[in-house]
């Protein structure tokens, strides 16, 4: 149980253009999503929190308006790179929690995004 | 969130456990010791946590000393697989608001596991 899946899995997109990157938890029920981005040899670095029918909370120095997040649904949170360019080009990973007593409060993982803008 | 410090990178024997310290010496009473591990190009892995008392699973152990302050993620027999990125976090667990759900990763310890 607790899978979280992302689409795509890869994607390479012209600097100027939006792209958009679906979470899923699979087999649970997730209040709150969590995206992350991570860098080359970085760690991750948490962007955004996202609860569902909410609006997200941004950590300092992202964005809102480039990284916009939607949480429609209890097992759907997208994030859309709008206008991309090079400098935005990294490894995108979502985490939800879930809410039922099995997963209450655990975080997992997606197999993340690999975003290449030229 | 208490702050952790880990080894940069360990190597070991594939076959031989490896034993991946970490330090958090201000942690709180309510937090628990969480480890997680990322292979490459991967998302992370939740591998075990704990509060106090020493866990074990199918993947690994955790040995947390008495005071707290210090704990140590134990593979019992590391395999080529288990090369990767190993992260330890301290947090609140239990509570409802996103702030006690955040992870905060810091650098983590490559364990790389040599034939």
């Amino acid at each position: 149980g607790a899978v979280v899946s992302q689409h795509p899995s890869w994607v390479i997109c012209k600097s100027g253009t939006s792209v958009k990157i679906e979470c899923r938890s699979l087999d649970f029920q997730a209040t709150t999503m969590f995206w992350y981005r991570q860098f080359p040899k970085q760690s991750l670095m948490l962007m955004a929190t996202s609860n569902e029918g909410s609006k997200a909370t941004y950590e300092q120095g992202v964005e809102k308006d480039k990284f916009l997040i939607n949480h429609a649904s209890l097992t759907l949170s997208t994030l859309t790179v709008t206008s991309a360019h090079p400098e935005d080009s990294s490894f995108y990973i979502c985490s939800a929690r879930g809410i039922d007593r099995t997963y209450y409060n655990e975080q997992f993982f997606g197999p993340g995004t690999r975003l290449t803008v030229l | 969130d208490a702050k952790t410090t880990q080894p940069t990178s360990m190597d070991c024997a594939e076959g031989r456990a490896a034993n991946l310290p970490c330090n958090h010496s201000t942690i709180s009473g309510n937090e628990y010791v969480y480890w997680y591990r990322q292979i490459h190009s991967q998302g992370p892995q939740y591998i075990i946590h704990g509060l106090k008392n020493n866990e074990t699973n199918e993947m690994a152990s955790l040995i947390i000393t008495e005071d707290r302050k210090s704990s140590t993620l134990i593979l019992p027999h590391a395999t080529l697989r288990d090369t990767a990125v190993y992260y330890c976090i301290v947090r609140v667990a239990g509570v409802s608001n996103n702030a006690g759900n955040m992870l905060t990763f810091g650098g983590g310890t490559r364990l790389m596991v040599k034939p």
